[in-house]
């Protein structure tokens, strides 16, 4: 079974508006923490935002939120009034407690196209 | 900049053909991980390294092989190259090994293969 599942393989969104990027994960570990990454077209992947099992506050950052509901086990990410440069593939990550080292888990990706 | 150096960017092989990757951490980071990027197999974790010693194993090849060195640079060396190692190849590098799942991993540009 897929850890984590990003369903939108691509999406629009109007410049200035709000968009939200679903993600949803599977794990039987009650101690995990969840990572959002952004890869432009260059192809770096640039951290954006995390989100632990524990935390009771959804975590945001600057222009990011992220919308952690764990009985429903989704974290989305929410980008507000987005830029041009937010025109990115977008990676939702997951780091369970239980594994030895740190590895993260990762979506297939959301491409996220803002129009003028 | 994620403060994290990996050289070359490009690399264009034959089949057959060995080639090493370099990683240089961040500042102050322990742990260095591997990751593989590619069409059909999205992100894949490969290896983790801390403070020297391996920590953790993912999907990797056994024609792969890494090491970190006492200055916490880090190589992946790949050989009997075949054209589906052509992937994206990312360093990534953090504070600790994993006791905590708030471990960021930053990473790096990438070193893009081509195995022709």
């Amino acid at each position: 079974a897929q850890k984590i599942t990003q369903t939108q393989p691509g999406m629009f969104v109007q410049e200035k508006e709000a968009v939200t990027l679903d993600c949803t994960y599977d794990t039987s570990d009650p101690s995990y923490g969840l990572f959002w990454y952004k890869q432009p077209s260059s192809g770096e992947m640039i951290f954006l935002i995390y989100q632990g099992s524990y935390d009771q506050q959804n975590a945001t950052e600057g222009r990011y939120s992220l919308n952690f509901q764990k009985a429903r086990k989704s974290a989305n990410l929410v980008i507000s009034a987005s830029q041009l440069g937010d025109s990115a593939m977008y990676f939702c990550a997951m780091r369970e407690f239980n594994n030895a080292g740190n590895m993260l888990t990762f979506g297939g990706g959301t491409r996220l196209m803002v129009k003028p | 900049d994620s403060g994290v150096t990996q050289t070359p960017k490009h690399l264009i092989t034959a089949t057959g053909q060995r080639v090493t990757l370099r990683c240089s951490p961040r500042s102050g980071d322990l742990s260095v991980y591997w990751y593989q990027q590619s069409l059909d197999q999205g992100l894949q974790f490969l290896i983790q390294y801390y403070n020297g010693e391996e920590r953790a194993k993912g999907n990797i090849l056994e024609r792969f092989s890494a090491q970190q060195f006492p200055d916490l640079h880090s190589e992946l060396n790949l050989s009997s190259l075949e054209l589906g190692d052509s992937a994206l190849y990312f360093c990534a590098s953090s504070v600790e090994g994993g006791t905590s799942t708030k471990n960021i991993q930053y990473f790096g540009a990438g070193t893009r293969l081509s195995v022709l």
